[in-house]
């Protein structure tokens, strides 16, 4: 069975600085793995989608990276802003999740004026 | 543009009681989903449907029903209504197999059952 862990559980930052969130799987026959923002109350945001045959995908200040090998991606924020605080998802599918979207349980992100 | 729209947001249940959430989605995609969110528990498959007329179980799938009579249209149902069914309830859509293509969430039905 697929299990995705993510480190930190939380974090809190000062604005401005550069910050990685960390997500590791225990399959590594994925087809693709997302990152997505959840903000208080709210539904998913799916920030960036990461096939398999990619090592990284950018969007703005963020840079996602993927490792099959050893399981694991890491969600680069460039120049924290207070409007980044929310809860980031990892989530893979293919493998053991073949159909359907497995979930890390989340980072959640503060980020302090 | 609408994308996932999800009805209602807020609901309180009594034990036994039953309720169908609805979600639609504008966007013409064939395949939808529900998942449950719980704290510690993270989000959980339910049901999901690969296009009108199909339904199939997910990891969590007792005590519910689904139906997909319309491509737009994802209906879960709970028929006698549990507290160990309180969650927050979300649908996604997809252009393809969820994974293959990006996922689109609602905004989510927060669910109490006393």
């Amino acid at each position: 069975k697929q299990e995705v862990t993510q480190i930190p559980a939380a974090l809190s930052v000062p604005e401005g600085e550069n910050l990685v969130l960390n997500c590791s799987f225990t399959d590594s026959a994925i087809y693709n793995l997302q990152w997505f923002r959840q903000d208080p109350g709210k539904g998913l945001t799916s920030l960036l989608l990461i096939q398999s045959s990619q090592r990284e995908q950018t969007s703005g200040r963020l840079n996602a990276s993927l490792d099959k090998s050893s399981g694991r991606s890491t969600l680069y924020i460039a120049a924290s802003q207070p409007g980044d605080s929310a809860t980031y998802l990892c989530a893979v599918s293919g493998g053991t999740s073949y159909g359907k979207l497995t979930f890390g349980q989340g980072t959640i992100l503060t980020v302090h004026p | 543009n609408a994308g996932v729209t999800q009805t209602p947001k807020f609901r309180v249940l009594k034990t036994g009681q039953s309720m169908t959430l609805l979600c639609a989605q504008d966007m013409n995609h064939e395949y939808m989903y529900w998942y449950r969110q719980d704290p510690g528990m993270g989000l959980r498959l339910i049901h999901y449907s690969v296009g009108e007329g199909t339904t199939a179980k997910g990891e969590v799938p007792d005590g519910y029903n689904v139906s997909r009579l319309k491509k737009q249209n994802f209906l879960l149902g709970l028929e006698s209504a549990a507290p160990s069914q309180t969650s927050v309830y979300f649908c996604a859509s997809s252009y393809r197999e969820i994974g293959e293509a990006e996922a689109f969430f609602g905004q989510g039905t927060r669910l109490t059952v006393v």
